[in-house]
């Protein structure tokens, strides 16, 4: 058991840029989920995958966001035209459906854009 | 849109049990109640979670009231370690968090 690996574990890019996130989660674990972290406020929940299909999406969450999971192993997070704004830690975790969604976390990206 | 209610901050003395409230009064009967907690700078960890009976495991215990309205994180032993933030959620589908209690264990 290797845990919830997220890269890189930080990003540093100019407003404007495209970013792209990666997670893989712990290999039997079917349940994937994206998150969000400001300074000083709890995890702010983006989406969540089942294998490769895409259940929820925020709603508060802008179209510059996706999301893929294409065989149902690792993911990644695309951020098109960074803002200031998306300047935040980006955790990912996984989970098994089933388990009562216990999920284990990564230790996350942190995305600062200039 | 979290669905509980935690103090914001306590303060436990190192050696103590700390015992952390949640309010949790629009729970529906098939959602349960968790707990995770968030040490500076890393992910956020699972510690326990349950549905009505009280549970127990080897970092804490979960004391659910009988109408299922509030319950009751106790770690028994704290330490200085056991310094972070810790979120009650309840759900049956995805871990939406709130803003968390932020635990001080004082030395």
């Amino acid at each position: 058991d290797t845990g919830v690996s997220q890269n890189p574990r930080h990003k540093i890019t100019k407003r404007g840029q495209n970013v792209t996130f990666r997670c893989d989660p712990i290999s039997e674990h079917n349940r994937l989920y994206w998150y969000r972290q400001t300074l000083g406020q709890g995890p702010e929940f983006l989406t969540y995958f089942q294998n490769e299909a895409q259940l929820e999406k925020s709603r508060l969450l802008s179209d510059r966001f996706s999301a893929e999971r294409p065989k149902g192993s690792f993911s990644t997070l695309e951020i098109q035209r960074t803002e200031q704004g998306d300047s935040a830690m980006y955790l990912c975790a996984s989970g098994l459906r089933g388990s009562n969604e216990k999920l284990f976390f990564g230790s996350g990206t942190q995305l600062s854009v200039l | 849109d979290a669905k509980t209610t935690q103090p914001p901050s306590m303060d436990c003395a190192e050696g103590r049990a700390a015992n952390l409230p949640c309010n949790h009064s629009t729970i529906s009967g098939n959602e349960y109640v968790y707990w995770y907690r968030q040490i500076h700078s890393q992910g956020p960890q699972y510690i326990i979670h349950g549905l009505k009976n009280n549970e127990t495991n080897e970092m804490a215990s979960l004391i659910i009231t009988e109408d299922r309205k509030s319950s009751t994180l106790i770690l028994p032993h704290a330490t200085l370690r056991d310094t972070a933030v810790y979120y009650c959620i309840v759900g049956n589908d995805k871990i939406i968090f709130g803003k968390g209690t932020r635990l001080h264990i004082l030395p």
